[in-house]
């Protein structure tokens, strides 16, 4: 299994929601991924988990809370969000710090 | 923070010419990857490059690492519409492994 899946594909939330995003994947990797890609832009990094703790946070707003149940799993909390914040939202995982990544096809949001 | 430039940003090409794309570092880099995200899709992983000077080849894909492993190009021989996508290279840096910072990419058309 070499997939990193992402849930849902699309979302569409209020200013007022709170929802969150699902990574998963099974490859064993220790270090895992937030990016946000808005449209024709490159994916910026958000947070980086490693070993199932947070290691970075690109100064990341607090609407956006990331957790890392175990080191399968990685969700992406959102509350209050502002239209700006729609974007492609894409998980990533590596087995190490520095190789190969993986990507899921990423959650497309839409905050109205 | 790291800066890793991309040029061009946009390249238009008939299929059957040859395409290149170039990333550039202020900093040494500790490896570079290159990635392709089809429109409406993910990041792919195409390579990675480690050592000084390292030139890999991919059918018709020639990836380089430059001596001083600031830069790195990609050359496609031959262009076929399937090469349509945006290439991108990333990077960790040396002293935190885990922050894969993309550079802004080259988005290639090829007119068939």
């Amino acid at each position: 299994d070499t997939e990193v899946t992402q849930t849902p594909k699309h979302l569409v939330m209020g200013m007022t929601n709170k929802k969150s995003l699902k990574c998963e994947q099974h490859m064993g990797h220790r270090a895992m991924y937030w990016y946000k890609q808005k449209a024709k832009k490159p994916p910026e990094l958000m947070f980086v988990y490693s070993y199932e703790k947070l290691s970075i946070n690109e100064s990341v707003p607090s609407r956006f809370s990331p957790e890392c149940p175990n080191s399968s799993l990685l969700n992406l909390h959102l509350h209050a969000l502002q239209p700006e914040d729609s974007a492609l939202y894409l998980c990533a995982s590596t087995r190490a710090g520095n190789t190969e990544a993986f990507f899921g096809q990423g959650t497309r949001l839409t905050v109205v | 923070g790291q800066q890793v430039m991309q040029i061009p940003q946009y390249q238009h090409v008939q299929e059957g010419e040859d395409f290149t794309t170039y990333c550039n570092s202020s900093t040494t880099l500790s490896n570079i990857q290159w990635y392709k995200q089809r429109p409406g899709g993910h990041p792919v992983f195409l390579i990675q490059l480690v050592k000084s000077g390292e030139v890999k080849k991919q059918k018709r894909l020639t990836f380089q690492f430059g001596e001083a492993k600031k830069n790195s190009s990609l050359h496609i021989t031959a262009t076929q519409t399937t090469d349509v996508g945006t290439y991108f290279c990333t990077s960790h840096l040396r002293a935190s492994g885990s922050r894969l910072t993309f550079g802004e990419g080259t988005q290639l058309t090829v007119n068939p």
